[in-house]
């Protein structure tokens, strides 16, 4: 069945050191969107991008979806330990449901 | 700002037994779903429901879960009998369908221990 792939699994920097998670698919999206979750908290969802080479900015949050939709990214520019969280992208397939990726687990040392 | 409702927040059983959790979605929200989230893992989707009706249980053990949603408000989801494997997190999620968008929110969850 169709998979959604997220590396790294885990990610621990340094407070200002930039992050990155990448999220990679078997087979091209309709869309897909980024979550966020704290520790101990639910998702929370922070995008969706939905068109070929699409970049969204947000804040300190840049993200990315492949020209052939079946990639994307989210990069982080200068990391804070409010980032601290784990992040999963979800793919959307076209009949509608979300397959989530295992998320990027980031720590952020002080 | 409104927000998915979940109860109880944790749930201790011991196996063999019954679990029901409850959601209440966002007002308004004709999408719900159901996910369970073990640690260190992805939600995974195991029930879907468009007002009433259930669009996809695909992922749910139907031999000891089930979930019904029957005024397409509120929503609960039974376990019959639990099993050691059912720990995880439950969460439940909602989506207002026809926007553009289909950004689900989340439920602060259900934790199941089984014992």
């Amino acid at each position: 069945g169709q998979q959604v792939m997220q590396i790294p699994q885990y990610q621990h920097v340094q407070e200002g050191e930039d992050f990155t998670t990448y999220c990679n698919s078997s087979t091209t999206l309709s869309n897909i969107q980024w979550y966020k979750q704290r520790p101990g908290g639910h998702p929370v969802f922070l995008i969706q991008l939905v068109k070929s080479g699409e970049v969204k900015k947000q804040k300190r949050l840049t993200f990315q979806f492949g020209e052939a939709k079946k990639n994307s990214s989210l990069h982080i520019t200068a990391t804070q330990t409010t980032d601290v969280g784990t992040y999963f992208c979800a793919g959307r397939r076209s009949q509608g449901n979300l397959i989530f990726g295992k998320g990027t687990k980031l720590s952020v040392k002080p | 700002e409104a927000e998915v409702a979940q109860s109880p927040r944790y749930k201790i059983t011991e196996k063999s037994q019954a679990v029901a959790f409850w959601c209440d979605p966002i007002s308004g929200h004709a999408t719900l779903y159901w996910y369970r989230q073990i640690l260190g893992q992805g939600p995974e989707l195991l029930v879907q429901f468009q007002d009433e009706s259930v669009v996809d249980d695909s992922q749910l053990p139907k031999d000891r879960f089930s979930a019904e949603r029957l005024k397409g408000v509120d929503s609960t989801l039974k376990i019959q009998p639990a099993e050691l494997g059912d720990s995880a997190m439950y969460l439940c999620a909602s989506s207002l369908v026809g926007r553009g968008t289909y950004e689900q929110y989340f439920g602060p969850g259900t934790r199941l221990t089984v014992t």
